[in-house]
């Protein structure tokens, strides 16, 4: 099973930051939190890891607490292109993906 | 940038026949996975595939299901005699690192198992 927690939708105004909050309270010491989105029926799309530090790329940026179990995912400036379901991943080995959030863009 | 490619894009067959789907990873990774999505549901794990063997395999893949690397080049998943429930699609993925780098996943291959 997946040992990740996320809303199972939520939706964000076009233009806007959407903030997609992910729960990992089990995570261990050495296990990246990863994300990654799927739009449609294509292949899941990897987005961005960290493993405690802050990161940032050119899709999104990816907040981790201090304490490693929980991390948001910010999208700064959605547009309707981002509407996909966003999974959250901790794992040692294989990706287990969960049911994730189904973030919706709206005009 | 470099693609994981999967072919056939949508493949019909019918309950009981054998079937291969094919996946050319990026050239350079070295781990190599096969997951499933029934319509509707999740991404499930399958397999992983490390070094020539199966490093992993989820409860589904079972013993109707094997992969091969034929050649330097290609990921082969096959299930021996399909059923109707193995209607999905079908997506490979491959990494550079294993479980300290991404998945790099292709568009997936539809199976339709009639």
């Amino acid at each position: 099973d997946a040992k990740t927690t996320q809303p199972p939708s939520m939706d964000c105004a076009e233009g806007r930051a959407a903030n997609l909050p992910c729960n990992h309270s089990t995570i261990s010491g050495n296990e990246y939190v990863y994300w990654y989105r799927q739009i449609h029926s294509q292949g899941p799309q990897y987005i961005i890891h960290g493993l405690k530090n802050n990161e940032t790329n050119e899709m999104a940026s990816l907040i981790i607490t201090e304490d490693r179990k929980s991390s948001t995912l910010i999208l700064p400036h959605a547009t309707l292109r981002d509407t996909a379901v966003y999974y959250c991943i901790v794992d040692g080995q294989n990706f287990v993906f969960g049911p994730g959030t189904r973030l919706s863009v709206l005009p | 940038e470099p693609e994981v490619t999967q072919t056939p894009s949508h493949q019909v067959t019918q309950m009981g026949q054998e079937v291969i789907l094919r996946c050319v990873p990026i050239s350079n990774h070295l781990y190599f996975y096969w997951y499933r999505q029934i319509l509707g549901q999740k991404v499930e794990f399958l397999v992983s595939f490390y070094n020539n063997e199966i490093s992993e395999k989820s409860e589904i893949f079972d013993d109707q299901f094997s992969v091969e690397r034929p050649d330097g080049s290609n990921f082969t998943l096959k299930i021996r005699s399909t059923k109707l429930e193995d209607s999905a699609m079908y997506f490979c993925a491959s990494s550079s690192s294993g479980a300290l780098s991404p998945l790099h996943f292709g568009n997936g291959t539809r199976l339709t198992v009639t």
